[in-house]
């Protein structure tokens, strides 16, 4: 089966500037996460969905990130305007529905984002 | 809130050497636990899953085993590779549909 799909793989930007990432989960994964990871530091999470709702997002910083996911499938996240302290790599991942199988979850390659 | 703490946070060993990576997690109320590999500027690649009945489980050279009790895993690696090279990261998943909660990591480098 086809994994989990990200893109850009990297990005280069200036601060005070905007920035998307998108991701497509593995068909059928209803729960999607977005996960930053600073180097040297273990992913934290940002967002995560079910289907279309949003069921955690106590970590997000509103005030300049948002993430949508329109119909339950693609999402995109977006940083405006993005600071330094946002350089990382930005990792979505995806899962079985909560409450079926294993909820095994599966990680895509990444996108780095250096801000500078 | 739970937290997840690696210990060693790096290992270097020789080629051939079994070796230990440990997870300890503050909230042993846990739905599942993953060990996952990250080679650098890489995602994360899923080793082996661990639901919270089980206690251990097994996939070619790697042996993951929980105590949810003591809220800990440890990551057994047989006759470890070059190849075993990377950045081993374990993840807890609460009761109530959480997310993951990850640890810091234990960057492995095994020497030829």
């Amino acid at each position: 089966e086809a994994g989990v799909a990200q893109s850009p793989r990297y990005k280069i930007i200036e601060k005070r500037q905007s920035v998307a990432f998108w991701c497509n989960p593995i068909s059928g994964h209803a729960t999607l996460y977005w996960y930053q990871q600073i180097l040297g530091q273990g992913p934290k999470l940002l967002i995560q969905f079910q289907n279309n709702g949003v069921v955690d997002d106590s970590q997000l910083p509103k005030d300049r990130f948002s993430a949508e996911r329109l119909k339950g499938v693609d999402s995109t996240l977006k940083i405006q305007p993005a600071k330094l302290e946002d350089s990382a790599v930005y990792l979505c991942a995806s899962s079985l529905r909560w409450g079926e199988a294993s909820t095994e979850a599966f990680f895509g390659q990444g996108t780095r984002l250096t801000v500078v | 809130k739970q937290e997840v703490t690696q210990i060693p946070a790096a290992l270097s060993v020789p080629e051939g050497e079994n070796l230990v990576l440990n997870c300890s997690f503050t909230d042993s109320a846990i739905y599942n636990l993953q060990w996952f590999r990250q080679d650098p500027g890489k995602g994360l690649t899923s080793l082996l899953l661990i639901q919270s009945s089980q206690r251990e489980q097994t996939s070619g050279r790697l042996n993951a085993s929980l105590d949810k009790s003591s809220g800990r895993s440890t990551l057994y690696i047989a006759a470890s590779q070059p190849g075993d090279s990377a950045t081993y990261l374990c993840a807890v998943r609460g009761n109530y549909g959480q997310n993951f909660v990850f640890g810091p990591g234990t960057r492995l480098s095994v020497l030829p």
